[in-house]
C-alpha cells in the first residue's frame, strides 16, 4: 500500500534558523512527488514537483530534494511569513490521485 | 494560470438540509477533478475523483448517496452534501489535474458548519 510519512509533525524555529522537513514515501512506481504550502483556512498552494531521484528545485528560501525513499524541504533563513503547514504528496503507478502525508506545521518566530 | 475557483468559502446550514459546493477551473479545462475533506490539524483525505461526463469514483468508506458529485462540464464540478448532519461539518477542498510541472491545483476550500 502506498504511504507517505512526514516528520516532524510540528517545528518551531527562530527567524533565520535554517532547518529541513522530511517526507518518506513507499509507493509502487513513483510518478511524481509534490510539495504544497497550506495556510489556515485555505487550500494548498503549489510549491514544487519532483520526478526522479537526485532532482532538486529551489524557490526563494525553499529547496526541495528527492531520493529513492524520501524528499527533503530545506528552509534557509526562514521568516515569520514562512509559517504554515507544509504538505508532501505522491502520485504512483497507474493512478492519477495524490496521496498526502499528514503535514508539518511550521512556526517561525521573530 | 491554472486557477480553480471554489464557492462558497463558508456555509452554515441546518441539520437535514442539503448544501452544494462549486468548483470551477477558470483558465483551463479540467477533465479530472478531486474532492477532499480535511479535519482540523489533519491532512487532506480524498473523497472522490470526478471525470467529466461520467460517474465519480468514490474512495472506500465514503457514502456516495450522501456526497453527490457532478462533473457535467470541463470547467465545473459540484459536491452536494445531502441531508447534512453535524458530523459532516468539515473543510472541503476541490482540486484539478493540470499536468506538467504543476500537477494539481487546489481551490481555496469551503468551511461547512451544520447546526
Amino acid at each position: 500500500e502506498d504511504q507517505v510519512t512526514q516528520s516532524p509533525e510540528a517545528l518551531r524555529l527562530q527567524e533565520g534558523e535554517s532547518s529541513s522537513l522530511n517526507c518518506s514515501y513507499t509507493v509502487s512506481g513513483l510518478r511524481g512527488l509534490f510539495w504544497y504550502r497550506q495556510d489556515p483556512g485555505k487550500g494548498p498552494e503549489f510549491l514544487f514537483t519532483l520526478y526522479s531521484a537526485g532532482e532538486e528545485k529551489e524557490k526563494e528560501r525553499l529547496k526541495a530534494t528527492l531520493t529513492k525513499k524520501e524528499s527533503f524541504l530545506h528552509i534557509t533563513a526562514p521568516k515569520p511569513e514562512d509559517s504554515a503547514t507544509y504538505l508532501c504528496a505522491v502520485v504512483s503507478g497507474g493512478y492519477n490521485k495524490l496521496i498526502f502525508g499528514a503535514g508539518t506545521r511550521l512556526a517561525v518566530h521573530p | 494560470g491554472a486557477v480553480v475557483s471554489q464557492h462558497p468559502s463558508r456555509v452554515i446550514c441546518k441539520s437535514g438540509t442539503s448544501v452544494k459546493i462549486e468548483c470551477r477551473s477558470l483558465d483551463f479545462q479540467a477533465t479530472t477533478m478531486f474532492w477532499y475533506r480535511q479535519f482540523p490539524k489533519q491532512s487532506l483525505m480524498l473523497m472522490a475523483t470526478s471525470n467529466e461526463g461520467s460517474k465519480a469514483t468514490y474512495e472506500q468508506g465514503v457514502e456516495k448517496d450522501k456526497f453527490l458529485i457532478n462533473h457535467a462540464s470541463l470547467t465545473l464540478s459540484t459536491l452536494t452534501v445531502t441531508s447534512a448532519h453535524p458530523e459532516d461539518s468539515s473543510f472541503y477542498i476541490c482540486s484539478a489535474e493540470v499536468g506538467g510541472n504543476y500537477g494539481y491545483t487546489f481551490g481555496s476550500g469551503t468551511r461547512l458548519t451544520v447546526v
